[in-house]
């Protein structure tokens, strides 16, 4: 049972524009969201993170919005660079209980030329 | 600098034939956890530990044993491998407490054949 799906397997994107990487979850009890990005032959890296307290949290070019009532999530990147192409990883998470990140299946962003 | 190091990065055995990835992290932190990635599945928790002496089930605990008696130093055990523990594994770590973000370790390739 997938409680975390990033539906899109793959994304390519022009650089300069808008990308948009979805994640969608159905335990209503994820209340801490977060993105990883990943590199090949290496491990993820923490990307930017989301309290179900808010619906939106913006660092630079990146910025998680939350969707409660839809149970859905999305990445923005603004504007995509070539540097940006990796696999992107939604996680959630509920808060106060055991350390355990459920993880989506992954998005690979391309971001080309 | 702060990092989650395993090793080895790279293993080819055979089945049965019992193997320890290592995983030492340098950050003082409380919880570590060990996940594996497979194709269309995403990132898989194997075990947890809270803190020394503390470790739980993740989502896929079957052939895998861990322990903890250091804080630094949580080991991934398979006992007796299998084909299907053909796999990428990490592990991670965070502190308690905070944003729940993990730092993830660079991987471990694990080939049973």
């Amino acid at each position: 049972d997938q409680q975390v799906k990033q539906n899109s397997p793959s994304l390519s994107v022009q650089e300069g524009r808008i990308s948009i990487l979805n994640c969608d979850y159905t335990n209503s009890m994820f209340d801490y969201f977060l993105w990883y990005k990943k590199y090949p032959a290496e491990g993820p890296t923490f990307l930017i993170s989301i309290s179900s307290i808010k619906d939106k949290n913006e660092d630079g070019r990146f910025t998680v919005f939350l969707n409660k009532s839809a149970k859905h999530l999305s990445l923005h990147i603004v504007p995509s660079q070539p540097g940006d192409s990796a696999v992107y990883f939604c996680a959630a998470i509920i808060t106060g209980t055991a350390s355990k990140l459920t993880f989506g299946t992954g998005t690979r962003l391309q971001v080309t030329l | 600098e702060a990092q989650v190091t395993q090793n080895p990065r790279y293993l080819i055995t055979v089945t049965g034939k019992k193997l320890t990835v290592t995983c030492s992290q340098n950050m003082n932190h409380e919880y570590m956890s060990w996940y594996r990635q497979d194709p269309g599945l995403g990132l898989r928790q194997i075990y947890y530990s809270m803190n020394v002496e503390v470790t739980d089930k993740g989502d896929v605990p079957e052939g895998y044993k861990v322990s903890r008696k250091e804080k630094r130093n949580f080991p991934l055990i398979l006992e007796s491998p299998s084909p299907n523990q053909t796999s990428l594994y990490f592990c991670a770590s965070r502190r308690a407490g905070g944003t729940y973000e993990q730092y993830f370790g660079p991987g471990t390739r694990l080939t049973v054949t």
